[in-house]
C-alpha cells in the first residue's frame, strides 16, 4: 500500500525565483491538503484540494497556489519567493470530505529561500 | 491565531514510566482531534483520534483524554519506551474544517 510522496525532497532557490512542489497521495485516498511548517512550530494549513478544485484555504497569500490532477496528485506553486518562505512544505490525503477524517502525511519537502 | 496549544516544548520520562502530553484549545467548534508522532526528517505519522462525543479512545499503549468543558486533552503512553522519543504534535478540526496543529512537544524516554 504506497503511502503519501512527494517530491522533490530538497530543493534550494533564491528569492523571487519560483516553485513547484509534487504530491502523491495514499492509495484510495482524493482529498489533499497541503501545509508549511516552520522550524520550531506546528504544521499551518495551507489549502486543500478535492474533485480537482480548491475547497478550503488557510491565510496564505494568493503567491501560493496549487492545482489537482484527475489522478489525485497535487501541486504547490509558490511565486516571488521569499526568505520567509523557508520550511518544510507537507502533503496530507485523506478519503472524503474534508477535515475531521484522518489526514496521512508524507515526509515533506525542505524548501531553502537564500 | 494560536487555537491549539501544547504548552510544554519539550518532556523527559524513564523508559516503562507513563508519559502524559498535554494540548489545550480555545475553538469550541472543534469536533475531532488527532495526536501525530514525528521523527526527524519524516512527515508526521498518525497516532490516534477521538472524536468530541467520546471522552477517551485507547489503541495499545496509547490513550487520548478528551475533557470538553476544560477544552484540554491528553496522551498518555504506557509503559513509555525509547522508540517513543519524538515530537508529539496535537491536531484538532471542527466541522471537516482544516486541522490546526499545536506547536509540539519534544518527548525524551531515557533507557
Amino acid at each position: 500500500d504506497a503511502g503519501v510522496t512527494q517530491s522533490p525532497t530538497h530543493l534550494i532557490k533564491t528569492r523571487g525565483q519560483q516553485v513547484t512542489l509534487r504530491c502523491s497521495p495514499k492509495s484510495g485516498h482524493d482529498t489533499v491538503s497541503w501545509y508549511q511548517q516552520a522550524l520550531g512550530q506546528g504544521p499551518q494549513f495551507i489549502f486543500q484540494y478535492y474533485e480537482e478544485e480548491e475547497r478550503q484555504r488557510g491565510n496564505f497569500p494568493d503567491r501560493f497556489s496549487g492545482h489537482q490532477f484527475p489522478n489525485y496528485s497535487s501541486e504547490l506553486n509558490v511565486n516571488a519567493l521569499l526568505l520567509g518562505d523557508s520550511a518544510l512544505y507537507l502533503c496530507a490525503s485523506s478519503l472524503a470530505i474534508g477535515g475531521g477524517e484522518t489526514q496521512y502525511f508524507g515526509p515533506g519537502t525542505r524548501l531553502l529561500v537564500l | 491565531d494560536q487555537q491549539v496549544k501544547q504548552n510544554s516544548p519539550s518532556l523527559s520520562v524513564q523508559e516503562g514510566r507513563i508519559s502524559i502530553l498535554n494540548c489545550d484549545y480555545t475553538n469550541s467548534m472543534f469536533d475531532y482531534f488527532l495526536w501525530y508522532k514525528k521523527y526527524p526528517a519524516e512527515g508526521p505519522t498518525f497516532l490516534i483520534s477521538i472524536s468530541s462525543i467520546k471522552d477517551k479512545n485507547e489503541d495499545g499503549r496509547f490513550t487520548v483524554f478528551l475533557n470538553k468543558s476544560a477544552k484540554h486533552l491528553s496522551l498518555h503512553i504506557v509503559p513509555s519506551q525509547p522508540g517513543d522519543s519524538a515530537v508529539y504534535f496535537c491536531a484538532a478540526s471542527a466541522y471537516h474544517n482544516d486541522m490546526r496543529f499545536g506547536a509540539g512537544t519534544r518527548l525524551t524516554v531515557k533507557p
